[in-house]
C-alpha cells in the first residue's frame, strides 16, 4: 500500500511554454501533498505544501505565480510550471500523506528539461 | 527550526562489508527521524523511521538505525551490503507533533564495489 505515481516521468519543452505534472495517490486518500525540487547531486528542497480543497502554502523564495499547485481531490495534485525557462529544468518529486502526522510517501519523480 | 547534517557525501565500500551512514540533526524540540533511499532517476523510498519507543529501528533491506538523543544522531547501518544497495541515502527530520514538513540532509552516495 501507499503508492504514489507521477505523470509524466520525463518531459522536454520549449522555453515559454507551460508544463503540468500530476501526482496521484493510488491506494490511499492523501489529505496533504508536497512538491519538492531536486537539483543534480543535491537534496530535496520543499517547494510547497498543499491540502485538499485549500490553497497551497509556498516556501520562501518559491514563486507561486510560476509554480501553480492544485489539490482538487484526495488523490490528485498537480504542479504547473508556467512560462518555463531553462533554469526551471530540474527533477520534481511529489509526496503524499494521509494526514498531518503520517509518513510521506514519495512519487517516482518527473524530469523536466526546458530547451 | 530543524537542520540535518550528513557528514559523508560519498561512501565507497566493498560488497559484503558493513557500512554506517552518519546523520546528525539539530532541533530545539523533539523530532521524528527518517531515512530514505533514492535509486538513480527515481523517487524516494522509505527505509525506516523513528517516532518513539525503542531507539533501535529496523527497516527494509536489512538496514537499521539507532536514535541517540544525547548525541542528536540517527546513524544508518547495515552489516553486509550488496551491489544493489548502491544508491543515494537521505536522512530527514520533522517536528514531533508539529509541522509535517520534512527537512532533508544533503544525502550520502553509497557505492558498493565488487
Amino acid at each position: 500500500g501507499a503508492v504514489v505515481s507521477q505523470h509524466p516521468s520525463r518531459v522536454i519543452c520549449k522555453s515559454g511554454t507551460s508544463v503540468k505534472i500530476e501526482c496521484r495517490s493510488l491506494d490511499f486518500q492523501a489529505t496533504t501533498m508536497f512538491w519538492y525540487r531536486q537539483f543534480p547531486k543535491q537534496s530535496l528542497m520543499l517547494m510547497a505544501t498543499s491540502n485538499e480543497g485549500s490553497k497551497a502554502t509556498y516556501e520562501q523564495g518559491v514563486e507561486k505565480d510560476k509554480f501553480l499547485i492544485n489539490h482538487a481531490s484526495l488523490t490528485l495534485s498537480t504542479l504547473t510550471v508556467t512560462s518555463a525557462h531553462p533554469e526551471d529544468s530540474s527533477f520534481y518529486i511529489c509526496s503524499a500523506a494521509r494526514s498531518t502526522a503520517d509518513t510521506q510517501y514519495f512519487g517516482p519523480g518527473t524530469r523536466l528539461t526546458v530547451l | 527550526a530543524q537542520s540535518v547534517t550528513q557528514l559523508d557525501s560519498q561512501v565507497p565500500v566493498f560488497e559484503e562489508a558493513p557500512v554506517e551512514l552518519r546523520c546528525n540533526y539539530s532541533s530545539s524540540v523533539s523530532v521524528y527521524l527518517f531515512w530514505y533511499v533514492q535509486y538513480p532517476n527515481q523517487g524516494l523510498q522509505l527505509l525506516l523511521k523513528y517516532l518513539s519507543g525503542s531507539t533501535l529501528v529496523k527497516g527494509i533491506n536489512g538496514f537499521e538505525a539507532e536514535f541517540n538523543k544525547s548525541q542528536t544522531s540517527f546513524h544508518l547501518r547495515k552489516p553486509s551490503v550488496h551491489i544493489s544497495d548502491t544508491a543515494e541515502y537521505f536522512c530527514a527530520v520533522n517536528e514531533e507533533g508539529g509541522s509535517e514538513k520534512l527537512v532533508f540532509g544533503k544525502g550520502t552516495k553509497l557505492t558498493v564495489n565488487p
